[in-house]
This record gives structure tokens, sequence and C-alpha cells, in this order.
């Protein structure tokens, strides 16, 4: 059974300061790595992706993955309170569909 | 650039009735993908297409549950005979191939009275 484990929080961060995501996965072939941004009561948005090794960064986000440790994480910089929100981290499986994580609440105050 | 569409928003109906969802893919992607999300969880995969081929099924996906693909464009997931733990939000996403980025519809929510 193919894992995705996230700490479901809620992390708890001050406007302007980084938020860390972290993320882990059992399958060692898993190839892409995906980071969704859910509000309550709507459905994932894409934010990130990465498929190689190392830092992907995009405006305020950067993603990290390690291969070897089986670990990806989000970091988010200047936080702002409309980053509250559900952070769903999302691995490939054996074939296409997408293996989620249960999500970690992310909740930024002024 | 139009994304997802997925139509009804939201679905009420009594527990024994039949069901069915639409989902309409963003245009030049030829895959298509549903989950299912409840409360306090992730998205759990159900199916999905290439074109108007069905690759996979999950073994969450019951015989109740049927989808369709039938001209690779739009698809359909009916569910007959619904019951209490039917309850979820369906989710429809598509992609433009294997390993590229899924990009997820607003979502049917449906509750079963």
């Amino acid at each position: 059974q193919k894992e995705v484990e996230q700490n479901s929080g809620p992390l708890s961060v001050p406007e302007g300061a980084i938020a860390s995501l972290n993320c882990t996965y059992s399958d060692r072939g898993s190839q892409s790595f995906f980071w969704y941004r859910q509000y309550s009561g709507k459905s994932p948005e894409l934010i990130m992706f990465i498929y190689s090794n190392g830092d992907k960064e995009d405006g305020r986000f950067t993603a990290q993955l390690n291969k070897a440790s089986q670990y990806v994480s989000l970091l988010i910089r200047d936080s702002q309170p409309s980053d509250s929100a559900t952070y769903l981290c999302a691995v490939d499986g054996d074939t296409d569909k997408l293996i989620f994580g249960t999500g970690t609440r992310l909740q930024v105050f002024p | 650039d139009t994304g997802v569409s997925q139509d009804p928003r939201h679905k009420i109906t009594k527990r024994g009735q039949n069901v069915t969802f639409r989902c309409d893919p963003i245009s030049e992607h030829n895959r298509l993908y549903w989950y299912r999300q409840t409360l306090g969880q992730g998205p759990e995969f159900l199916t999905y297409f290439q074109n108007e081929a069905q690759l996979e099924k999950s073994r969450l996906l019951s015989d109740r549950f049927s989808a369709e693909r039938p001209k690779g464009s739009f698809s359909t997931l009916e569910i007959q005979r619904t019951e209490q733990g039917d309850s979820a939000m369906y989710l429809c996403a598509s992609s433009s191939a294997e390993g590229q980025p899924q990009h997820f519809g607003d979502g049917t929510r449906l509750s079963i009275l």
C-alpha cells in the first residue's frame, strides 16, 4: 500500500514568516510530486510540482525534493493570511493516478 | 483558457436513487481522472481515462459506480442505488499527458439523505 504522510497541523505562523510544510512517501519508484492548496469547501488548486532532486522556486513558493530520503517539502516565504488553507502533498502511484496525503492545515495570523 | 468544468456543483438525493455527474476537461487534455474526497481526507483515486479508454479503476469503485468518456471529451460518473457512505466531494481532473500536473474542477458535492 503506497502511502503519503503529512502532519495534519495546524501549523501556525505569523504574517511575513516562512511556512515549512513537509511530506514523506513510501514508494521509491515515485517520479512526480505535487503540492495543492485547498481552501475550506473548495477543490484542490495546483501550486507547485517537482520531478528532480533539489529545489524549485516559483514566486514565494519553493518545493524541495530529496528522493534518497523520500521527502518533499514546500516553503512559503512572506506568508500572508490569504495563504491560510490546507496544503495537500500528492505523489504519482504506479500508474498515472495521484496518491494524496491527508493535508496540513496552515494558519497565518496577522 | 477554460478550466475543468463539473456539473452539478451540488447534488442532494435520497438513499437508493441514481445520480450522474458530468466533467468537461481542459480542451487539449486527453487524460481525465475521477477522485473522491471526504472531510479531513485527501482525494482518493477512482478511475482515469486516456481519450475514450478507461485505463484503471480503483477497488473503491464498486459495481454501483460506472464512468464513461464516450468520445474522449467529457466524462460522466454514475452512482446507482446510492448509499449514505457515498456522501463526498467528487472531483474531476485532467492533464495533458502521463506524469503531467493534474488540474481539478470545482467538484460535485453529493449529499445522501
